[in-house]
């Protein structure tokens, strides 16, 4: 069965701009996770939805954001990018929310890079 | 605020030997672990989950845990160099909003062959 895909898989954007990154989640699964990873703060908790609400948040300002649609994509958004955004993110799923059972399967991530 | 903690490594071995890999973790009320291992360039995957005290072997693998004093721990038996790899430990953890699952910075672990 397909996994966890990912797009764009690489993303270029300046100084102040925003971005919005897309993940769908394996056929079945109703969690989607957002992680941020960096090689100094390795892998961050963003936020995770789960039949489309938004049921726990990392710490991370405001502009960062994301959505849940009936299908079970999830886009997150950052706004207002600052050179420290640059980094690979991440996006897993599964069945159920909160890593209580079998784990999260990861999708190949999006490089962004801001300039 | 909640962690997992895990030495940095590198974790150096020749091939054959007996990895090592350890993680604590402060979060009392967990009761989900996994180790991920994620080779560069690419994202992790799942290689071991464990949920009761005591020890979980698949393969070459064995995960230890005790709740008891917060740690767990991977075995990685006749290691091979296709071992090479950065290894994640995950915590399901409690915070305000609920349970998340929480990594560790990760062990960069070296076979050499």
């Amino acid at each position: 069965k397909a996994g966890v895909t990912q797009t764009p898989r690489y993303l270029i954007k300046t100084r102040g701009q925003q971005v919005t990154l897309s993940c769908s989640p394996i056929s079945g699964h109703r969690s989607v996770s957002w992680y941020q990873q960096t090689p100094g703060q390795g892998l961050q908790f963003l936020f995770e939805y789960f039949s489309e609400t938004q049921r726990n948040k990392g710490n991370f300002p405001g502009r960062f954001s994301g959505r849940q649609f009936s299908n079970s994509r999830s886009e997150m958004n950052v706004s207002t990018l600052e050179l420290g955004d640059s980094a690979l993110y991440l996006c897993a799923s599964n069945f159920l929310p909160g890593g209580t059972d079998y784990g999260y399967t990861f999708g190949s991530g999006t490089r962004l890079t801001v300039v | 605020q909640k962690e997992v903690e895990q030495n940095s490594g590198p974790l150096s071995v020749p091939e054959g030997a007996i990895a090592s890999l350890n993680c604590t973790y402060s979060d009392r009320v967990s009761q989900s672990f996994f180790w991920y291992r994620q080779y560069s360039g690419k994202s992790p995957e799942l290689i071991m989950s464990i949920y009761s005290n005591g020890d979980k072997e698949d393969g070459r693998f064995t995960a230890q845990l005790n709740k008891a004093s917060q740690y767990v721990s991977l075995l990685i038996r006749d290691s091979q160099p296709s071992d090479s790899a950065t290894y994640l430990c995950a915590v399901n953890t409690l915070n305000q909003a609920g349970t998340a699952l929480i990594f560790g910075k990760g062990t960069t672990l070296s076979v050499s062959s």
